[in-house]
């Protein structure tokens, strides 16, 4: 079946500090990849998707994820974090075979001066 | 350009009631789904639409109805209320398969 695991709930970094959450999935085929972010009272803002090719992709407000397809791994990395940046952030793998759409339970990331 | 809008924005009910949810997309896609956002869940998928006309089951379909009637119009209902859809309830929007959801700003749902 399919999955998605994000393995920190909760993650806080210092801004201006590098950033990388973890997203690990379990898919049969080749997967599309997604990172949405999401603001408090806020729906979910698409940062960055991967669906085939170069398995660094580069999203928006500066970060960026590599596909790993050896480690199941679709990792976010920003490489200096700002306040503004502060959200829950889900990782999403979107069926090819199908209409279905599976998100990891988030990571809350809280960025201190 | 209103892209995805969901009313209410928010809600109270008390327990038994009914009530319909609304999704309107102004960007003529096809898909439409319907998720919960709960505390450490993640979004978990209520029910969703591959065209007008049509709707599927989803991981947690139990409580709830929905249908399609028109493209750009997805509801939700909740025929008889219970405090355990006290949640926030997401539409998204695709135009296909491989492309990425586009998402309301959400429902705040509260069931006394």
């Amino acid at each position: 079946a399919q999955s998605v695991t994000q393995p920190d709930i909760h993650i806080t970094v210092s801004e201006g500090a590098s950033l990388e959450l973890r997203c690990n999935y379990s898919y049969g085929a080749t997967p599309y990849l997604f990172w949405y972010v999401q603001s408090p009272g806020q729906g979910l803002q698409l940062l960055l998707k991967y669906f085939s090719g170069d398995t660094l992709v580069q999203g928006i407000k500066g970060f960026e994820a590599e596909f790993k397809r050896s480690q199941s791994s679709f990792n976010l990395r920003k490489p200096s974090v700002h306040w503004s940046d502060a959200a829950e952030y889900f990782c999403a793998v979107g069926a090819n075979t199908g209409n279905q759409f599976y998100f990891g339970t988030g990571t809350s990331l809280t960025v201190i001066p | 350009n209103a892209g995805v809008t969901q009313t209410p924005k928010f809600r109270v009910l008390k327990t038994g009631q009914s009530m319909t949810l609304l999704c309107a997309q102004d960007m003529n896609h096809e898909y439409m789904y319907w998720y919960r956002q709960d505390p450490g869940m993640g979004l978990r998928l209520i029910h969703y639409s591959v065209g007008e006309g049509t709707t599927a089951k989803g991981e947690v379909p139990d409580g709830y109805n929905v249908s399609r009637l028109k493209k750009q119009n997805f509801l939700l209902g909740l025929e008889s209320a219970a405090p355990s859809q006290t949640s926030v309830y997401f539409c998204a929007t695709h135009s296909r398969l491989n492309q990425p959801q586009h998402f309301g700003d959400g429902t705040r749902l509260s069931i006394l």
